[in-house]
């Protein structure tokens, strides 16, 4: 079946640390992939989107993160987290020529002092 | 100045009720969608509106109805509510037609069904 993954449920890291959230798709074709980030209480933010070109993308935050085609990968890096930056995280996927954005089930980040 | 708005923030209402959410743009962007995130936190689109013309309209139960009285808002309307209706839902709005336009979401309103 066609799917979104996000294999870690929560994450803890200390504030800091490097981080690296994971994204697994299971579409035939390479998607449209972005993620996106869900303070408390608040909605969805772009952190980044890839379409095409340069496997690693830079985004808002401080974020990056790299195309895997080979591993149908897209997984989000930050080098040193910053207190603020616990939240949920979610991976989207759009299917090429499909007008549905298909998310995953998210990934909490706590970040410790 | 909130780019996308929603009100109200929370919502409690008793099962069977009809209710209404509603939602504003100030960005002058000509689609604007509806999300729902369940308590596990999954998120799903359910409509989006071009221009107060419908585009997308995912399998939801008729009892859910987006209205568009101008390209600005995007209201939803749900009658005869049912305990599974309670969630987060989500405004969210975007300059182009395409999904992959980035989207700029709304807060966000609790709504519960008891």
């Amino acid at each position: 079946a066609q799917s979104v993954t996000q294999p870690d449920i929560h994450i803890t890291v200390s504030e800091g640390a490097s981080l690296e959230l994971r994204c697994n798709y299971s579409y035939g074709a390479t998607p449209y992939l972005f993620w996106y980030v869900q303070s408390p209480g608040q909605g969805l933010q772009l952190l980044l989107k890839y379409f095409s070109g340069d496997t690693l993308v830079q985004g808002i935050k401080g974020f990056e993160a790299e195309f895997k085609r080979s591993q149908s990968s897209f997984n989000l890096r930050k080098p040193s987290v910053h207190w603020s930056d616990a939240a949920e995280y979610f991976c989207a996927v759009v299917l090429y020529n499909n007008n549905d954005m298909r998310f995953g089930a998210g990934t909490r980040l706590t970040v410790k002092p | 100045d909130t780019a996308v708005s929603q009100t109200p923030k929370y919502l409690v209402t008793q099962m069977g009720n009809d209710k209404s959410i509603k939602c504003e743009q100030n960005l002058g962007h000509d689609t604007m969608y509806w999300y729902k995130q369940d308590s596990k936190k999954f998120l799903k689109i359910m409509f989006s509106y071009n221009n107060k013309e419908l585009i997308i309209n995912e399998t939801v139960p008729n009892r859910f109805s987006p209205k568009s009285p101008d390209k600005a808002h995007l209201n939803l309307h749900i009658n005869s509510l049912e305990l599974g209706d309670s969630a987060v839902y989500f405004c969210a709005s975007s300059l182009g037609l395409a999904v992959t336009d980035t989207q700029y979401f709304g807060p966000g309103t609790r709504l519960t069904v008891l």
